[in-house]
């Protein structure tokens, strides 16, 4: 079994700062990580992904996060917001299995941008 | 375009009135699934097809039917609404290999 903790429900954070918002899994088998991102009445849309590799991880919209597989994290970071960036944040795990055991996401970060 | 594409987009139903939203995707992915949204409690899956014809139980399926006789298609059937399933439904899409989930854009579901 997998699970996802997001462990920050809220972040707000002043317009043109940084911000990370953290992620921990828990997983008996090697797993991915994804971030998505939800706007306002939106599906879901991919940010990043880490599969294999570096694991530094860069996104679209100037998003980067790094797994961290001893702390089992995948923390995501942005080193300037703007107020477009105001969303719903998603961490999600998907197990080895090709898919077939879907993905398992966290509870969401809503990022409350304040000008 | 790469689209799943969900129908309808919001919906009002009454108890016991059975309910189809349907979910295709233009990717020839082999795999799909359906999820709830509920504030406070994130996505939970509530079903999932591998393939054609091949489906399974995700974490919250009660009350809830899919199948899958085409690849494209794969439709959430409600046979007996009831409130506790007013929610927002996404569908997804992704292939093996990459592993990545495509989204539709979402069924707001109320049930009175």
């Amino acid at each position: 079994a997998q699970s996802v903790t997001q462990l920050d429900s809220q972040v707000p954070v002043f317009e043109e700062a940084p911000v990370e918002l953290r992620c921990n899994y828990s997983s008996s088998v090697s797993v991915y990580l994804f971030w998505y991102v939800q706007y306002p009445n939106q599906g879901l849309q991919l940010l990043l992904k880490y599969l294999s590799g570096s694991t530094l991880v860069k996104g679209i919209n100037g998003f980067e996060a790094e797994f961290n597989k001893s702390q089992t994290s995948f923390h995501l970071r942005k080193p300037s917001v703007h107020i477009s960036d105001t969303a719903e944040y998603f961490c999600a795990v998907s197990g080895p299995g090709g898919g077939a055991d879907g993905l398992t996401f966290g509870k969401g970060t809503h990022l409350i941008i304040q000008p | 375009e790469a689209q799943v594409t969900q129908n309808p987009r919001y919906l009002i139903t009454v108890t016991g009135k059975k309910l189809t939203v349907t979910c295709s995707q233009n990717m020839n992915h082999e795999y799909m699934s359906w999820y709830r949204q509920d504030p406070g409690l994130g996505l939970r899956q509530i079903y999932y097809s591998m393939n054609v014809e091949v489906t399974d139980k995700g974490d919250v399926p009660e009350g809830y039917k899919v199948s899958r006789k085409e690849k494209r298609n794969f439709p959430l059937i409600l046979e007996s609404p009831s409130p506790n399933q007013t929610s927002l439904y996404f569908c997804a899409s992704s292939s093996r290999d990459p592993r990545e989930a495509f989204f539709g854009q979402g069924t707001r579901l109320t049930v009175v």
